[in-house]
Order: C-alpha cells, then structure tokens, then sequence
C-alpha cells in the first residue's frame, strides 16, 4: 500500500529562519511527487511536482528536493504570511489510478 | 481563467437527508477527483471520473455515496441518509489528463447535524 509520512507534524519558525519540511514515502513505483499548500478554510493550492530522484524546483522562497525515499521542502528566510499547512502526495505509476495519496501536512508558523 | 469551482461551499443537513456537492472542473480538464478531509486527518481519495464513465471508485464508501461527471453539466457527489460521520470537507480537483497536476477547489464544508 502506498503511504505518505510528513515530518515534524507541527512547526513554529521565527521570521527569516530557514528549516526544512520532511515527506517519506512508499509507492509502488513513483509517477510524481506534489507538494500543495493549504490556508485555513481552501482548498490546496499547487506548489511543485517532482518527477525523478535528484530533481529540484525553487518558487520564491521555497524549494523542492526528491530523492528515492523521501523529499524535502526547503523554506528560506521564511516570512508570516507563509505561514500554513503544507502537504506531500505522491501519485504511483501503476495500477492505473491517477489518484492522490496525501500525508497528513506539516503546519507551519512563522512567527513575525 | 476560473479554476476548480465548488458549491455550495457550506452544507448543513439533518440526519437522513441527502448531500448533493457540485464540481465544475477548469475549462478544458476533462478529469476530476473528489477527496475528503477529515479533522485532524489527511485528504483521502475517494473517486475518480471522466466525462460519462467512473474509472476508480475504490475509496468511496460502497453505501450512500456516488459520483457522477456527466457530458454536460458539474461532476456531482451525492450522499444519500447522511450520518454524522459524513460531517467533513469535500474537495473537488482536476487535471488536463491523469498524468498531470491536479489543481483543488475551494471544498464544501458539509455539516450533519
């Protein structure tokens, strides 16, 4: 079964301290790997995906590494107003689904 | 351009009666997704449609619950004699094809009372 394992569940920052959101992850052969963004009361907004082990996308302040196991979502000199709960999904390339399996988010705060 | 487009986007229904959660996809994606997120817990897939056809129901609940992406018109999710249990945000997302992003609505909060 695949499965999606977001580390540390909670994490409180300082404004422009950088840190480092975990996904682990097992699925039987790995399509893609996203990361959403997700405000209180919305839906998720869409960050990244990531294809392949050693692949890296950067938007502003944060940046997305995959490797076979796991990916990290660097955020650099974070600001309050990314503060929110971010989440890791992977999407297998068998079985014929396109669905989703999500981990359960990392909330962030940024404290100003 | 619009994105996903969900509603209402807050339910209340009594015990017994039925949901009804529209979807209206990003102009031009013809794949769409509906996922549950329950409080405290994760987005859990529940099906996934094209225009016409279901291609995998394997999270939804076997009673109660059915989905629909007609020809024209909103994908609808429908939840026939609501339990309390069923009180959670729905999400609604699309994608171009099924190999690419799924992009989500806004969700619908629906409330059991």
């Amino acid at each position: 079964e695949d499965q999606v394992t977001q580390s540390p569940e909670a994490l409180r920052l300082q404004e422009g301290e950088s840190s480092s959101l975990n996904c682990s992850y097992t699925v039987s052969g790995l399509r893609g790997l996203f990361w959403y963004r997700q405000d209180p009361g919305k839906g998720p907004e869409f960050l990244f995906t990531l294809y392949s082990a050693g692949e890296e996308k950067e938007k502003e302040r944060l940046k997305a590494t995959l490797t076979k196991k796991e990916s990290f979502l660097h955020i650099t000199a974070p600001k309050p107003e990314d503060s929110a709960t971010y989440l890791c999904a992977v999407q297998a390339a068998q079985g014929g689904s396109e669905k989703l399996v999500f981990g359960k988010g990392t909330k962030l705060t940024v404290n100003p | 351009n619009a994105g996903v487009m969900q509603n209402p986007r807050h339910l209340v229904r009594r015990r017994g009666q039925e949901a009804r959660l529209r979807c209206s996809p990003v102009k031009g994606h013809s794949h769409v997704y509906w996922y549950r997120q329950l409080p405290e817990e994760g987005l859990k897939f529940m099906v996934y449609l094209q225009k016409e056809n279901i291609i995998d129901e394997s999270g939804m609940p076997k009673e109660r619950f059915s989905a629909e992406f007609p020809k024209e018109g909103p994908s609808i999710l429908r939840i026939q004699q609501v339990v309390r249990g069923d009180s959670a945000a729905y999400f609604c997302a699309s994608s171009y094809s099924g190999v690419n992003t799924q992009y989500f609505g806004p969700g619908t909060r629906l409330t059991v009372l």
